[in-house]
């Protein structure tokens, strides 16, 4: 149990082009979702914090308006690059936590999706 | 405010002998703690967690960790190494809240044949 999948789990897209990366929980359902970025050979850094129906928190130094974070249902919360440029290549981790399979709420990590702007 | 440092960025050990992978903490209050493995463009798996009950806590693949207070540490071990043991490991602290994980740097471990 406590299965998180994201989709797609690599995307190649074009300077200037927006891309939607999604987050969903398979088997719980998630009350809280977490956008984590990583760049090669370092750690995850906690993007935006979203709980269901409600807006995103973000970190600091995260533009709200470039990574645009919806969480509309329990078992789904999207991602969306907005005009995405190079610099914006990376490692997007998502994780889930919520009262799955009567276990504490834990986050359970998504296996990611490595994002290309060309 | 909680962090947490893993102290080597890399580790090389050869087949067959013990792995240790260090990692101090800090916070105000005992953490729930945890490590996790990712390998080459894959997602973060649970080795093991900690979350104030035995101080040795037993995970998958014969890893183990030692919460131990007196010294804010929670290193993990493993008696004999696999050479699919090689990958990034991450030891994570969960706040008091348990909204919000505080990862370590990382620690690549490389195994020798």
């Amino acid at each position: 149990g406590a299965v998180v999948s994201q989709h797609p789990s690599r995307v190649i897209c074009k300077s200037g082009t927006s891309v939607k990366i999604e987050c969903r929980s398979l088997d719980f359902q998630a009350t809280t979702m977490f956008w984590y970025r990583q760049f090669p050979k370092q750690s995850l850094m906690l993007m935006a914090t979203s709980n269901e129906g409600s807006k995103a928190t973000y970190e600091q130094g995260v533009e709200k308006d470039k990574f645009l974070i919806n969480h509309a249902s329990l078992t789904l919360s999207t991602l969306t690059v907005t005009s995405a440029h190079p610099e914006d290549s990376s490692f997007y981790i998502c994780s889930a936590s919520g009262l799955a399979g009567g276990q504490s709420y834990e986050q359970y990590f998504g296996p990611g999706t490595r994002l290309t702007v060309t | 405010a909680q962090s947490v440092t893993q102290l080597d960025s890399h580790v090389s050990v050869s087949e067959g002998t013990p792995v240790l992978l260090r990692c101090n903490y800090s916070s105000s209050y005992s953490p729930s703690l945890f490590w996790y493995v990712q390998h080459p463009n894959k997602g973060l798996q649970l080795l093991l967690k900690y979350t104030s009950a035995a101080t040795l806590v037993k995970g998958i693949n014969g890893f183990e960790a030692e919460f131990k207070k007196s010294e804010t540490s929670f290193h993990l071990t493993k008696p004999s190494a696999h050479m699919s043991d090689a990958a990034e490991y991450f030891c994570v602290a969960l706040n008091n809240a348990g909204n919000m994980l505080t990862f370590g740097g990382g620690t690549r471990l490389m195994v020798k044949p």
